[in-house]
């Protein structure tokens, strides 16, 4: 059973860098799936941000698109998540994903990370 | 423009069933949908990938009270013999090019 967990700074300063990263364990993050990073502010609705194919391929948001850089370290099984020039409306639970319905397999989700933008 | 749209709000009794709905925007009725299910104070979890003819694959360990269906661009999740740990919002998502869309979710009390 694949597992992810997310990790990283949980408090960012505005007009900083939120780096976070997803490990993934009972797997190889070079299985055919994509990888995804979703958000969901404090008592607010899921947001898609990105997803990252174990080649490097990536999409993104367009809404976040000009910040956010996603990639794959298959030494480690992990992928990241970079987002430049935060602010407050930032703040928000960070959940990365394996998505393998395209294969005929289930979502499946981290269990989540804070990451509070604030001075 | 792909959206997905879901009433805000939904109740239903202990014991009784309820029926959720996911509308797609005009043109895009052939798309597949999953839903999610999101307890308070917990992140999202993968109820159902559901298909535009009605079949649907569920996620591990997915009681047989859930269950999906689909008439044009509407799509349903019906919970049956509701318990109170149903209690939560619902999210259905679809996937567009090289996207991800997520509806607003449906909060449902169970009385």
């Amino acid at each position: 059973q694949v597992q992810l967990q997310e990790s990283g700074p949980g408090l960012v300063k505005p007009s900083g860098t939120l780096s976070l990263t997803c490990a993934v364990s009972g797997g190889s993050i070079s299985s055919s799936n994509w990888w995804s990073w979703v958000r969901q502010p404090p008592g607010k609705g899921l947001e898609w941000i990105g997803e990252i194919y174990h080649s490097g391929s990536t999409n993104y948001n367009p809404s976040l698109k000009s910040r956010v850089t996603i990639s794959v370290d298959k030494s480690k099984n992990q992928f990241s998540l970079k987002l430049s020039s935060v602010t407050a409306a930032d703040t928000a639970v960070y959940y990365c994903a394996r998505d393998a319905t395209a294969a005929g397999g289930g979502l499946y989700w981290g269990q989540g990370t804070l990451v509070t933008v604030s001075s | 423009q792909l959206v997905l749209t879901q009433s805000p709000s939904a109740s239903a009794s202990l014991g009784a069933s309820v029926k959720l709905t996911c509308t797609l925007s005009s043109g895009h009725s052939s798309y597949a949908i999953a839903w999610h299910q999101q307890q308070p104070e917990k992140g999202p979890r993968y109820l159902m990938k559901l298909n535009s003819d009605g079949s649907h694959s569920k996620g591990d360990g997915i009681p047989d009270r859930f269950s999906g269906s689909s008439s044009g661009a509407e799509r349903y999740l019906t919970i049956s013999s509701l318990q109170s740990e149903d209690e939560a919002d619902y999210y259905c998502q679809t996937w567009g090019t090289g996207s991800w869309v997520f509806g607003g979710g449906t909060k449902l009390t169970v009385l």
